[in-house]
């Protein structure tokens, strides 16, 4: 069974840069079939993709264009997990970030606990 | 973008009714990859169907998809007092390859 543990400050001062962490638990962040996903929900926007990366011999990163110029995605393997970094964030990027596992047809199977971040000063 | 619009926004039935869900989309999902997904307040969403019709596993058989293409449907047979919650469509394979629903609300008549 697939665990995934987020962790990373709730409060993050506007033009700061948001850093989040997701622990894998049951399955490897390296391995060739599976993609590791950020998805992010708020009431304005409501569940937003924010991006994947995965390893297919080497690795990959996708990201929406919404955020595109201020993501980072970090795959570390010695410590099989994988982390979101997000620079010059704003009020509008308050919201719950999740990180997500896709499992069969595309659908996100499993999902992190879940991260409130409040961007305020 | 492949853009899912839901209807209705909010659906009001009493336990043991039966609740249809629709999901529309802008462009023809690639493979029917489409899915539905559960969302409870303070929860993490939780995955229903994929494929448009596959239940996922320990999903209750009330639970159903259907539909291809654009117009895609999630039925709940007969309301159970904890399938009242947030329904959201998701599909995977357009650019961005992962798109959501702006969701249906079901609650309590």
């Amino acid at each position: 069974q697939v665990q995934l543990q987020q962790s990373g400050p709730g409060l993050v001062k506007p033009s700061q840069t948001l850093s989040l962490t997701c622990a894998i638990s049951g399955d490897s962040v390296s391995s060739n079939s599976a993609a590791w996903n950020w998805i992010r929900q708020s009431p304005s926007r409501g569940l937003e993709w924010l991006g994947r990366t995965y390893f297919r011999s080497k690795w990959y990163s996708d990201y929406a264009v919404s955020v595109k110029s201020r993501m980072t995605f970090k795959p570390d393997t010695s410590k099989n997990q994988f982390s979101l970094q997000l620079n010059s964030v704003t009020p509008d990027d308050a919201a719950v970030y999740y990180c997500v596992r896709v499992g069969h047809n595309g659908s996100l199977l499993y999902w992190g606990q879940g991260s409130l971040v409040t961007v305020s000063s | 973008e492949i853009v899912l619009t839901q209807s209705p926004g909010t659906l009001c039935l009493s336990p043991g009714e039966r609740a249809t869900l629709s999901c529309r989309a802008s462009q023809s999902v690639s493979n029917n990859y489409l899915a539905w997904y559960q969302q409870k307040p303070g929860q993490a969403p939780r995955l229903l169907i994929h494929g448009a019709s596959s239940r996922a596993t320990g999903i209750p058989d009330r639970f159903s998809g259907s539909g291809t293409g654009t117009d895609f449907t999630l039925t709940i047979s007969r309301l159970e007092p904890e399938d009242f919650a947030v329904y959201y469509c998701q599909q995977f394979g357009g650019s961005p390859p992962v798109t959501f629903g702006g969701g249906t609300k079901v609650e309590i008549k």
